[in-house]
């Protein structure tokens, strides 16, 4: 079945500098990578996504880019905030009705000001 | 959009007493649904996940079972609470093959 590696664990980064969170899956057959913020508390966000069908997506300061050979996507975030603190995971899965989201074991991010 | 309730928000049980969880999504029809856990500094693990009334699929064998009584609403149960099964529990809604949206959660201590 599909596996998905996450790293780094935990991120700390100064107020204004970029943040990148890298991640590695199994199954070639995935089509699908979310990624997900976390606030303490409360239920993962979805905050941006890309079918393999697309190198890379921007929404303001996010960025997600994958390589399909390479089997890793990644998660980039510019500018950042003290309220970008949380954790993030990714996921992927094949994107057919009822499939499982296969989760990545999360990144601490902290961005000091 | 589709809104999810999950309740209750907290939950501390006693170990063997019974459980049950529920799910009601509003703002969509015939969704998705699935059940996560999250342990403490994990990720999150699928349960369960139905994609219509009275179909359920489990993805891991426990102590826990699901059941779809309405088009909007999914409950998690068990009869017999464990140690393990402590977490916090996420109920999840999908409209299309993609998105998952994410309820928010209940934190189930077992005592």
């Amino acid at each position: 079945g599909e596996n998905v590696e996450q790293h780094p664990s935990t991120l700390s980064v100064q107020e204004g500098d970029s943040a990148v969170i890298k991640c590695t899956y199994s199954d070639s057959a995935s089509n699908y990578f979310p990624w997900y913020k976390q606030e303490l508390g409360k239920g993962p966000q979805l905050i941006i996504d890309i079918r393999s069908n697309v190198g890379e997506k921007k929404d303001q300061r996010i960025a997600v880019t994958l390589n399909k050979t390479a089997k890793h996507f990644s998660l980039h975030i510019t500018e950042t905030q003290p309220e970008d603190s949380a954790v993030y995971f990714c996921a992927a899965s094949r994107g057919q009705a009822g499939t499982a989201l296969i989760f990545g074991k999360g990144t601490t991010l902290s961005v000091s000001s | 959009s589709q809104t999810i309730h999950q309740w209750p928000a907290t939950l501390v049980q006693p170990v063997g007493s019974p459980l049950s969880l529920e799910c009601t999504v509003e703002g969509t029809s015939n969704p998705n649904l699935y059940w996560y856990r999250q342990a403490a500094g994990r990720g999150l693990q699928l349960l369960f996940y139905s994609v219509g009334i009275g179909q359920i699929s489990s993805e891991v064998p426990q102590n826990l079972s699901a059941s779809r009584p309405q088009d909007r609403q999914f409950i998690l149960s068990s009869k017999k609470l464990l140690l393990s099964d402590s977490g916090f529990y996420l109920c999840a809604c999908g409209i299309f093959s993609y998105e998952q949206y994410f309820g928010p959660g209940t934190r189930l201590t077992v005592t």
